[in-house]
């Protein structure tokens, strides 16, 4: 059982430049999120989907796109790169009912310069 | 959302007991206690949950009073791989809005 899987681990981008952070789960879990982490802090909400074609806003929104076209996969968009936006992504994903927290990737630590 | 406060970093030698405390003064009553455990370069790892009491599990004890107004994540005879940072959630399980705080930094030391 992979869990949660997020590719690439490692992304340098450019000032501008786009490019998708891909997640995928195989629990059949629901609920999908996707966190931030900036050096030495906690982690930061961007977005949620509770289920295929529904998302949802986080904490920190701003500069980031999201889709939930199937219940596996959960792809962030970042549209126009920006220096503010280099931190490590984490993906995570649970099923309520179980109660049992969240499982999380591996991350991708994505440098913007 | 509930506010969390823990300490920012603690010191352990191996094969102590470890006791991290989280005080969460406005917890409401839907809301759970949950703790999890983060590796550098790694995901946060789900610990322990729990909602009053005390709940133990193969990994960690968490105790919680019954005013619920903090809660002590306890890990017995912790060893060198016990080193990481660990945070304390309070909210209910039904938001999709938990929020981590900066965590407590363990460092157990030979």
């Amino acid at each position: 059982n992979a869990g949660v899987t997020q590719t690439p681990k490692f992304r340098i981008l450019k000032i501008g430049q786009s490019m998708t952070l891909q997640c995928t789960q195989d629990m059949n879990h629901n609920y999908m999120y996707w966190y931030r982490q900036d050096p030495g802090m906690g982690l930061k909400l961007i977005y949620y989907s509770v289920g295929a074609g529904i998302t949802d806003k986080g904490e920190v929104p701003n500069g980031y796109n999201v889709s939930r076209s199937t219940t596996e996969d959960f792809p962030l968009r970042l549209e126009l790169a920006a220096p503010s936006q280099t931190s490590v992504y984490f993906c995570a994903s649970n099923e309520r009912a179980r109660n049992y927290g969240y499982t999380f990737g591996s991350g991708t630590r994505l440098t913007v310069v | 959302l509930a506010k969390t406060t823990q300490p920012i970093s603690m010191d352990s030698y191996e094969g102590q007991e470890v006791n991290i405390t989280c005080s969460h003064n406005n917890i409401a009553t839907n809301d759970y206690i949950t703790w999890y455990q983060q590796f550098p370069s790694q995901g946060p790892r789900f610990i322990i949950q729990g909602y009053k009491t005390k709940v133990t599990n193969e990994v960690a004890s968490l105790f919680i009073p019954a005013d619920r107004k903090s809660s002590t994540l306890s890990l017995p005879r912790v060893s060198l791989s016990d080193t990481a940072v660990y945070y304390c959630l309070v909210g209910d399980i039904n938001n999709n809005d938990m929020r981590f705080g900066a965590g407590t930094r363990l460092t157990v030391k030979p």
